[in-house]
């Protein structure tokens, strides 16, 4: 079945700091792919989306570029700001009509201290 | 603006209980589905609907049910609650057929603890 698995957490960086948090998947076909964030005491907010082989999909100065060649969807940021610390969540859909489903990375926690 | 509203934010409950969890969304949405959040384990899919009175389980549908009454509710129910599922719940929706692309969008999560 489809998979994801993302970079075991926690992640603790410096403002400023460059951030890369990996994420690979396994699907059939031509999934979408997004990135969610969970800030802490909040449910998951929609930070990015990719929809087809190398799609860029930014947001907030973060980025993540759909990479069927390697199953990738890494997820980055030039400067990270302390308001960046949250759990990040890597997600995929199958493709295809009718498939409404997620599935999704276990997470990773990213702290940024000042 | 995206409304996902979950009746809850905290619910302590005793084994045995049935409980329900309510979910409310304004945006007109097809799909609506339940999760469960536990460290380490990340989301996991309870059940899902992609209509009113329809439901289909997910991933770890075993000790609960769920009710589709309306097209904006969503209600998630243990039958008989037990330790094991103490966990935070969190309830999403998106639209259905012919939108593929579109994301789901989540409610802020219920902490419930069974005691």
């Amino acid at each position: 079945g489809d998979s994801v698995t993302q970079m075991e957490g926690p992640v603790t960086l410096s403002e400023e700091a460059f951030l890369t948090i990996n994420c690979t998947y396994t699907a059939t076909g031509y999934p979408s792919l997004f990135w969610y964030v969970q800030y802490p005491g909040e449910g998951l907010q929609l930070l990015l989306k990719a929809t087809k082989a190398d799609d860029k999909g930014s947001n907030k100065g973060f980025e993540a570029t759909y990479r069927k060649e390697t199953t990738s969807f890494h997820l980055e940021k030039g400067s990270v700001q302390v308001s960046d610390s949250a759990v990040y969540f890597c997600a995929l859909r199958p493709g295809g009509a009718g498939s409404y489903q997620l599935t999704f990375g276990k997470g990773t926690k990213l702290s940024v201290i000042p | 603006d995206v409304k996902v509203t979950q009746s809850s934010r905290y619910l302590v409950k005793r084994t045995g209980e049935k409980v329900f969890l309510e979910c409310v969304q304004d945006m007109d949405h097809e799909n609506m589905f339940w999760y469960r959040q536990d460290p380490g384990l990340g989301l996991r899919l309870i059940y899902f609907s992609y209509d009113v009175k329809m439901k289909e389980k997910g991933d770890i549908p075993e000790g609960y049910s769920v009710s589709r009454e309306k097209k904006e509710r969503f209600s998630l129910i243990l039958e008989s609650a037990s330790t094991n599922q103490t966990s935070m719940y969190l309830c999403a929706s998106s639209f259905g057929s012919g939108s593929d692309n579109q994301p789901q969008h989540f409610g802020d999560g219920t902490r419930l603890s069974i005691l």
